[in-house]
C-alpha cells in the first residue's frame, strides 16, 4: 500500500526553467516531510524538509509548497541547472509511528543546456 | 566529519546464501535504519535500530535481522537469498531527540544470482 504518491515520474526541462514535483499522502500522522536528491550509484542526499504547520519553506533555489487540508506538497527548483539533472524523492514521516521514513516513487528529471 | 559510511561497495551472493551489510553512523547520532531501494523505486523501510535494540520494523520477513553495537554502528543480515533481494541497501542515521532529519549512506549494491 503506497502512502506517498509522486508525480510526475519523469520530467525534462529547460536550463533556467522551474520543475514541479508533486507529491499527496494519505496518513494524516505524517509530521515532517524532507526532500531527497539521489545521483546514479549514490545515497540519497537531504534537499530540504517541511513540517505541516508552515506553507512555504525556501532554501536556496529548492522551494516545498505544503497543503495540509489537500494533504499535498510539491517541490520547485528555481533557476534549474543541468547539474540538477537527479532523480528526487519525496518522503512523509510520523514522530512515535511505526515506520521510518515513507518514500514516494521517484522523480527522473532532466535538465537540458 | 565523516557522514554514514557503509561496506561493502558491492557484493555478489548466490541464491540461498548469507549476507552481512555494515554502516557506520555520521559523528553524534546513535539511531540507524535500514532501507531496501529495488532498481528504480523509492527505498523501503526495513528497520530501526536504537541502544541496541530493534525499534521499529517495516514489512520484511524474518531472514532480514540486525545489529547494533555500543558505538552506534550496524549490521543488516539477510539469510537464504533470493533473487528478488537484489537490490541497493541503505543506511541512515539521525541523533534521536534532536532531529527526524535522517543522513544516508552510500549504500551497498547487492546481486544475488
Amino acid at each position: 500500500q503506497q502512502q506517498v504518491k509522486q508525480s510526475p515520474q519523469s520530467l525534462i526541462v529547460q536550463k533556467g526553467g522551474i520543475p514541479i514535483i508533486n507529491c499527496a499522502y494519505e496518513n494524516t500522522a505524517f509530521d515532517y516531510f524532507p526532500w531527497y536528491q539521489q545521483f546514479p550509484g549514490k545515497g540519497p542526499a537531504l534537499l530540504i524538509a517541511i513540517r505541516p504547520d508552515v506553507s512555504e519553506k525556501k532554501e536556496g533555489r529548492f522551494t516545498i509548497s505544503f497543503n495540509k487540508s489537500a494533504k499535498q506538497f510539491s517541490l520547485h527548483i528555481m533557476d534549474s541547472q543541468p547539474g540538477d539533472s537527479a532523480t528526487y524523492f519525496c518522503a512523509a514521516f510520523e514522530r512515535g509511528g511505526a515506520d521510518g521514513l515513507t518514500f514516494g516513487k521517484g522523480t527522473h528529471l532532466i535538465i537540458q543546456p | 566529519d565523516a557522514g554514514v559510511t557503509q561496506s561493502p561497495t558491492h557484493l555478489i551472493k548466490t541464491r540461498g546464501q548469507q549476507v552481512t551489510l555494515r554502516c557506520s553512523p555520521k559523528s553524534g547520532h546513535d539511531t540507524v535504519s535500514w532501507y531496501q531501494q529495488a532498481l528504480g523505486q523509492g527505498p523501503q523501510f526495513i528497520f530501526q535500530y536504537y541502544e541496541e535494540e530493534e525499534r521499529q520494523r517495516g514489512n520484511f520477513p524474518d531472514r532480514f535481522s540486525g545489529h547494533q553495537f555500543p558505538n552506534y554502528s550496524s549490521e543488516l543480515n539477510v539469510n537464504a537469498l533470493l533473487l528478488g533481494d537484489s537490490a541497493l541497501y541503505l543506511c541512515a542515521s539521525k541523533e534521536t531527540g534532536v532531529t527526524d532529519t535522517q543522513y544516508f549512506g552510500p549504500g551497498t549494491r547487492l546481486t544475488v544470482l
